[in-house]
């Protein structure tokens, strides 16, 4: 049973263009979503994370936005840098009791110069 | 954001032997540790939740006597892989949480078993 969906395995991006990357969640009871980088042979680095009572949160470039209704968030990556080609992973989880991280299955950013 | 180092990043071992990989919060405390193992091209999957002072909680598939974990300190969680065999070669990856709601990883273990 997949909690956390994200549907695109790639996507490539002109440097300078928004990236938008998906994800989908099936548990209503998830309370807080975060979105991770990742390159090979390393471990996640935290990006930008979002509590389910908000619809949105920016930091810099990135903005992640959280439609409860739908049960889907995005990550929007605007302007895109050569530097951010690498593997996204977005994670749900409930906050109450320190639950696990449940992790979709990445999606592979290309930015193209 | 917070810090949390793996050790060791890479190593090779005899099958048959047993590999300890340590986890630490270097500027936190964390209760509650979290290990994972990501095959190629695949996502993170959760092998067990550490939780400082007691047992760990293995997900289902997991085999706890193969993979020994102890969390002592508030600060160090170790997984050990024991009698270790070629389809144990994987990327292991430790996560602290901080007490808040995010979670930090670690740098990833590269275990391979010939």
């Amino acid at each position: 049973d997949q909690q956390v969906k994200q549907n695109s395995p790639s996507l490539s991006v002109q440097e300078g263009r928004i990236s938008i990357l998906n994800c989908d969640y099936t548990n209503s009871m998830f309370d807080y979503f975060l979105w991770y980088k990742k390159y090979p042979a390393e471990g996640p680095t935290f990006l930008i994370s979002i509590s389910s009572i908000k619809d949105k949160n920016e930091d810099g470039r990135f903005t992640v936005f959280l439609n409860k209704s739908a049960k889907h968030l995005s990550l929007h990556i605007v302007p895109s840098q050569p530097g951010d080609s690498a593997v996204y992973f977005c994670a749900a989880r409930i906050i109450q009791g320190a639950q696990k991280l449940v992790f979709g299955q990445g999606t592979r950013l290309t930015i193209n110069p | 954001g917070a810090v949390v180092s793996q050790h060791p990043s890479r190593v090779i071992c005899k099958s048959g032997t047993s590999v300890k990989i340590e986890c630490r919060s270097l500027d936190f405390q964390a209760t509650t540790m979290f290990w994972y193992r990501q095959f190629p091209k695949k996502s993170l999957m959760l092998m067990a939740t550490s939780n400082e002072g007691s047992k760990a909680t293995y997900e289902q598939g997991v085999e706890k006597d193969k993979f020994l974990i102890n969390h002592a300190s508030l600060t160090l969680s170790t997984l050990t892989v024991t009698s270790a065999h070629p389809e144990d070669s994987s990327f292991y990856i430790c996560s602290a949480d901080t007490g808040g709601a995010s979670a930090f990883f670690g740098q990833g273990t590269r275990l391979t078993v010939v």
